[in-house]
C-alpha cells in the first residue's frame, strides 16, 4: 500500500501571496488531518477532514483553510502569507478518524 | 488545553548506552502514540498504547503508558546511531476523534 503523499515537497513564496498544498491519504483512509510544525511551537493541529466535512479545527486564523474531495484527497490553503507561516506542513491520514495516524513527508514552505 | 511535556529536550549519548525519556501531562488521554521523525521527513509511528499500565516492546525500544494514562516513557536499550532522531509523543483526546496533542519532542543523537 502506498503511503501518504504530499505535493509539493518544497515551496518558496513571498509575503501576501497565497499557497495551496495537496495531500493524498493511504488508500481506504477517509480522515485527513493537517499539522504545522515549527522549531519553536512543535507540531500544532490545524484541522481534520472526514468524508469531505471539517470535523475538528485547531486555533489558527481564518487565513488557513482546507477541503477534502470525494476520493479523500485533501488540500489546504493559506492566504495572505506571513513570514511566520514558514514551516513544515504535515498531513496525516487514518482509517476512520481514529487516533493512530500515518504522516506524509510534509511540504516545507518558506515565506520571504 | 491539554499539554504534553517531553523531557529531556535534547540528549546526546554514546552508542551502546541505555536511555529513558519521558512524556508527561496533567490530562488523561485515551491513547498515546510515540513517533520518530528524521530531518526533512514526516513522523513515523512507532507504537500506540491505550491501556493504563500497558507495556509494549519494539525490538530494543520499550514503551510504557502510565497507570493513570497521563504519562508515558520510552526506554532504549543499547542505543545505535540509527536511533538518532526527534521522538514525539502524542495524546489522543477523550471524545475528540483524530485531534492529537503533540509534545515538542526529544532530539536524540547517538554517537558512534
Amino acid at each position: 500500500k502506498a503511503g501518504v503523499t504530499q505535493t509539493p515537497r518544497y515551496l518558496i513564496k513571498t509575503r501576501g501571496q497565497q499557497v495551496t498544498l495537496s495531500c493524498s491519504p493511504i488508500s481506504g483512509h477517509r480522515s485527513v488531518s493537517w499539522y504545522q510544525q515549527t522549531p519553536g511551537q512543535g507540531l500544532q493541529f490545524l484541522f481534520e477532514y472526514f468524508s469531505e466535512t471539517q470535523r475538528n479545527k485547531g486555533n489558527f486564523p481564518g487565513r488557513f483553510s482546507g477541503r477534502q474531495f470525494s476520493n479523500s484527497r485533501s488540500e489546504m490553503n493559506v492566504s495572505t502569507l506571513e513570514l511566520g507561516d514558514s514551516a513544515l506542513y504535515l498531513c496525516a491520514s487514518s482509517l476512520d478518524g481514529g487516533e493512530t495516524q500515518y504522516f506524509g513527508p510534509g511540504t516545507r514552505l518558506l515565506v520571504l | 488545553t491539554q499539554l504534553l511535556e517531553q523531557s529531556p529536550q535534547f540528549l546526546s549519548i554514546q552508542e551502546g548506552e541505555n536511555l529513558t525519556v519521558y512524556c508527561n501531562s496533567s490530562s488523561v488521554f485515551s491513547s498515546l502514540q510515540w513517533y520518530r521523525q528524521e530531518p526533512g521527513e514526516g513522523p513515523v509511528l512507532l507504537v500506540t498504547v491505550v491501556t493504563g499500565g500497558e507495556v509494549k516492546k519494539l525490538k530494543r525500544l520499550t514503551f510504557q503508558f502510565g497507570d493513570a494514562r497521563k504519562d508515558s516513557s520510552l526506554h532504549i536499550t543499547a542505543a545505535q546511531p540509527g536511533d538518532t532522531g526527534l521522538y514525539l509523543c502524542a495524546g489522543g483526546a477523550l471524545g475528540a476523534n483524530s485531534k492529537l496533542t503533540f509534545g515538542k519532542g526529544i532530539t536524540l543523537s547517538v554517537r558512534p
